[in-house]
């Protein structure tokens, strides 16, 4: 049972242009949702988070997007670019009631390939 | 800064064989787990730690035994290895509070043969 899904396993845009990765959810009780950047051969590294009491978060060029009712968010880096190329998982955890103890429950990934 | 550092890097291992894998944190972190990757699954918590001294099982802990005996390290032990325990493995850790985002080492590849 997949709680959280990355539909897409790969996308390709052009230097400059916007990337949108997305992400969806099934459990209602994950209250807090991170990105991860994963390049070959290392570990995942944080990018950006949002609580579920906010909609949106910006961080330079990254802004996520979390829509509660569709259990949905996204991604979204403006321009892209060619060091953006990576995986990205998406990931999500249950803060609320103090027994997620940080626990993350993690998408399938997204490979990004930005094109020069 | 080290963050966090995993011991080996890559491994080969003969099907029934032990092995140990270590993870060092030096961000006096009291959280840290264990993560499996497998392609197409994203990664998995296999168990995790919330503390010095506590241990418990996260989604996919059959086959795998950890410890924590100090608070920055944090072992995973596979007693008898089996071909599906082939994956990279990660280690993380975090600090005690909600909101953080965690740390990952840079990954163990192991394979079982």
């Amino acid at each position: 049972d997949q709680q959280v899904k990355q539909n897409s396993p790969s996308l390709s845009v052009q230097e400059g242009r916007i990337s949108i990765l997305n992400c969806d959810y099934t459990n209602s009780m994950f209250d807090y949702f991170l990105w991860y950047k994963k390049y070959p051969a290392e570990g995942p590294t944080f990018l950006i988070s949002i609580s579920s009491i906010k909609d949106k978060n910006e961080d330079g060029r990254f802004t996520v997007f979390l829509n509660k009712s569709a259990k949905h968010l996204s991604l979204h880096i403006v321009p892209s670019q060619p060091g953006d190329s990576a995986v990205y998982f998406c990931a999500a955890s249950a803060q609320a009631g103090g027994t997620s103890y940080g626990k993350l429950t993690f998408g399938q990934g997204t490979i990004l390939t930005v094109h020069p | 800064n080290a963050g966090v550092t995993q011991t080996p890097k890559f491994r080969v291992l003969k099907t029934g064989q032990s092995m140990t894998l270590l993870c060092a944190q030096d961000m006096n972190h009291e959280y840290m787990y264990w993560y499996r990757q497998d392609p197409g699954m994203g990664l998995r918590l296999i168990h995790y730690s919330v503390g010095e001294g506590t241990t418990a099982k996260g989604e996919v802990p059959d086959g795998y035994n950890v410890s924590r005996l100090k608070k920055q390290n944090f072992l995973l032990g596979l007693e008898s290895a089996a071909p599906s325990q082939t994956s990279v493995y990660f280690c993380a850790s975090t600090e005690h509070k909600t909101n953080t985002e965690a740390f990952f080492g840079q990954g163990t590849r192991l394979t079982v043969v």
